[in-house]
């Protein structure tokens, strides 16, 4: 079955400093994976998803991510960070299982920005 | 990408009632997700659907659940009987043909006293 670890279930950061969190996976094979970010009450936005190809995928809002097989991993990173990225983001893995790409997410980690 | 819409946005019921929870998706999307997130907890799978069928359910969505996609366009969850721990968000999600990703609804949050 899969899952995903974020380790880091709460991170503060100045505003303007590097970011990056951390996420692992347990799947299979070569995953989909995926990161969203969450606002108090809203929905789920997608960041940046990883197929295959190049393992440094870009997303919007100047977050990329770099899938790392050999560790399993697919760490977030933003090398400057803004006060409206305060929110809760969510790394997730996709089976690969045609017609049927449901998803696991982690547990979160919630962003905090100070001035 | 275009928005995938539900409502309502917020539905308050009381314990042992049903609701339905409604989701608006682009017709051409063949597959179909619920998931639900309990207040500062993880995301979590319910229901996959495709074709008219559920494809895949997890644990959680248990005989108090079902889903219909009753006129080709809006996609249901309907709680027969709600409980208390019911309490949640609840996002639908869409996947498109060509579309390896999701796209997640704005979400229902449902509170049941």
């Amino acid at each position: 079955a899969q899952s995903v670890t974020q380790p880091d279930i709460h991170i503060t950061v100045s505003e303007g400093a590097s970011l990056e969190l951390r996420c692992n996976y347990s799947y299979g094979a070569t995953p989909y994976l995926f990161w969203y970010v969450q606002s108090p009450g809203q929905g789920l936005q997608l960041l940046l998803k990883y197929f295959s190809g190049d393992t440094l995928v870009q997303g919007i809002k100047g977050f990329e991510a770099e899938f790392k097989r050999s560790q399993s991993s697919f760490n977030l990173r933003k090398p400057s960070v803004h006060w409206s990225d305060a929110a809760e983001y969510f790394c997730a893995v996709g089976a690969r299982t045609f017609g049927n790409e449901k998803l696991t997410f982690g547990t979160g980690t919630r962003l905090t920005i100070i001035p | 990408e275009p928005e995938v819409t539900q409502t309502p946005s917020h539905q308050v019921t009381q314990m042992g009632q049903e609701v339905i929870l409604r989701c608006v998706p682009i017709s051409n999307h063949l597959y179909f997700y619920w998931y639900r997130q309990i207040l500062g907890q993880k995301v979590e799978f319910l229901v996959s659907f495709y074709n008219n069928e559920i494809s895949e359910k997890s644990e959680i969505f248990d005989d108090q659940f079902s889903v219909e996609r009753p006129d080709g366009s809006n996609f249901t969850l309907k709680i027969r009987s709600t409980k208390l721990e019911d309490s949640a968000m609840y996002f639908c999600a869409r996947q498109g043909r060509t579309n390896y990703g999701y796209t997640f609804g704005s979400g229902t949050r449902l509170t049941v006293v």
